[in-house]
């Protein structure tokens, strides 16, 4: 079957550095997908990998490593604004018509503290 | 603006009744998705849509029903058959080949 792991907390302080890592196991993999959750809200796309390596955004980087079948978003300067869930999503299935269907992890829940 | 709306943002419902939820997108997408999402989880696929007039059984469907008569619109109706109802329910669509799922801002559901 399909399985996403990652941390169900992680707690940091402003200003510094947080990595939230996914590890998954899919029957296809077609690219990871990170989303960011406020309480309450919609989730909101940061980033998407589909080859290895580093891709940044701003404040925020993804990583991937197909061959160990890992990921992880790299969040710097936080700020208390970044408290929110964060999920990890793999494109492991073709729909058809030109959309893939992405299987989501549990998420991550980011604490900033002052 | 583009975007997806979800309405009601909440909503209440006697056990045993049928709620259909509305998802309206003008963003052009072909495919469109129901989520659901239980407190400290993920989102887990309901149905998803690739086109108007075809949509396809997501891992937990069962208890729902859904339809897509128009590009724009993809209702779900949770009906009685779904023993454990309450939860987060969310709208997604995305354009073809493109990366990024769009959310609309979901639908609370409380079946008391």
């Amino acid at each position: 079957g399909q399985s996403l792991e990652q941390p169900s907390e992680v707690t940091a302080v402003e200003g510094a550095i947080v990595q939230i890592n996914c590890t998954y196991q899919t029957s296809g993999f077609y690219g990871l997908s990170w989303y960011q959750q406020h309480d309450g809200g919609a989730p909101t796309f940061l980033s998407y990998n589909a080859l290895d390596g580093l891709e940044e955004t701003g404040r925020f980087s993804s990583f991937l490593s197909r061959s160990d079948s890992y990921g992880y978003l790299l969040l710097q300067e936080l700020q208390m604004k970044d408290s929110a869930s964060y999920f990890c999503a793999v494109r492991d299935r073709w729909g058809g018509g030109g959309s893939y269907i992405p299987t989501f992890g549990r998420g991550t829940s980011l604490i900033v503290h002052p | 603006d583009g975007g997806i709306t979800q309405s009601p943002k909440y909503l209440f419902r006697k056990e045993g009744q049928n709620v259909t939820l509305s998802c309206e997108q003008n963003l052009n997408h072909d495919a469109m998705y129901w989520y659901r999402q239980d407190p400290g989880q993920g989102l887990r696929l309901i149905y998803y849509s690739q086109i108007v007039n075809d949509f396809q059984k997501g891992d937990i469907a069962e208890g729902y029903s859904v339809s897509r008569e128009k590009k724009e619109s993809f209702p779900l109706t949770v009906t009685s058959a779904q023993k454990n109802p309450t939860a987060f329910y969310l709208c997604a669509s995305t354009g073809s080949m493109e990366n990024e799922q769009f959310f609309g801002p979901g639908t609370r559901l409380t079946v008391l």
